[in-house]
């Protein structure tokens, strides 16, 4: 079973508009990544944040971690079409290297 | 820059027949792992390799095999295709273990018939 689940599955929103992106897990973790892929492609490593961690920015992106809900958010700001693209967490959930992904939240920007 | 490399891109087999995703990374990365990617389903670990010399299966490793050849390579091997195998495969690399991102490649995309 998959440990990390995205909420909402698709997401729809216009240029400018802010997403906001939900991942909930099962068990306990070291630390959560949050990853993009876009249409046809590998997948790209956007931001890691640890279990001791509550916040963490990188650019226009916002990530938030609470480990109490065993959940985590990715806030994109200002978003642009070129944001459009699927988006995924992925935690090691027994600590052994293994990392598992979460399936995704599909993210249009509308121009 | 290569990063992550991956042949082929696009491969058709026939029930029953057999082939080798190749996979090879240039960032002397300590760890390999082995994706399939179905609509629907996100990502799901077949195989992971920690370290030169090591494997260990994921999530569906059944009707697969790896070699972690050198520090470099890691293959996958589907000794007998089956359709339930058409997937999207990607490789990925780490430097260490549990401890940061993953690069991964463009991906191999595989139809069993």
């Amino acid at each position: 079973s998959q440990q990390g689940e995205e909420d909402p599955q698709a997401l729809s929103i216009q240029e400018g508009e802010n997403a906001t992106m939900n991942c909930s897990y099962k068990t306990s973790i070291n630390n959560l990544q949050w990853y993009r892929q876009n249409s046809g492609r590998g997948l790209v490593h956007l931001i890691l944040i640890r279990s001791n961690e509550r916040e963490k920015h990188s650019g226009r992106l916002r990530v938030t971690l609470d480990t109490s809900k065993k959940s985590s958010s990715l806030l994109i700001t200002a978003s642009r079409a070129a944001d459009t693209a699927s988006y995924f967490c992925a935690t090691d959930p027994g600590n052994t290297g293994k990392l598992i992904f979460g399936q995704g939240t599909t993210l249009q920007v509308k121009p | 820059n290569a990063g992550v490399t991956q042949t082929p891109k696009f491969q058709v087999l026939k029930t029953g027949q057999s082939m080798t995703l190749q996979c090879a990374q240039d960032m002397n990365h300590n760890s390999m792992y082995w994706y399939r990617q179905d609509p629907g389903m996100g990502l799901r670990l077949i195989y992971y390799s920690a370290s030169e010399g090591t494997t260990d299966k994921g999530e569906v490793p059944n009707g697969y095999n790896v070699s972690r050849l050198n520090k470099r390579e890691f293959s996958l091997r589907l000794e007998s295709a089956a359709p339930s195998q058409t997937s999207v495969y990607f490789c990925a690399s780490s430097a260490r273990a549990n401890t940061g991102e993953l690069f991964f490649g463009e991906g191999s995309r595989l139809t069993v018939l």
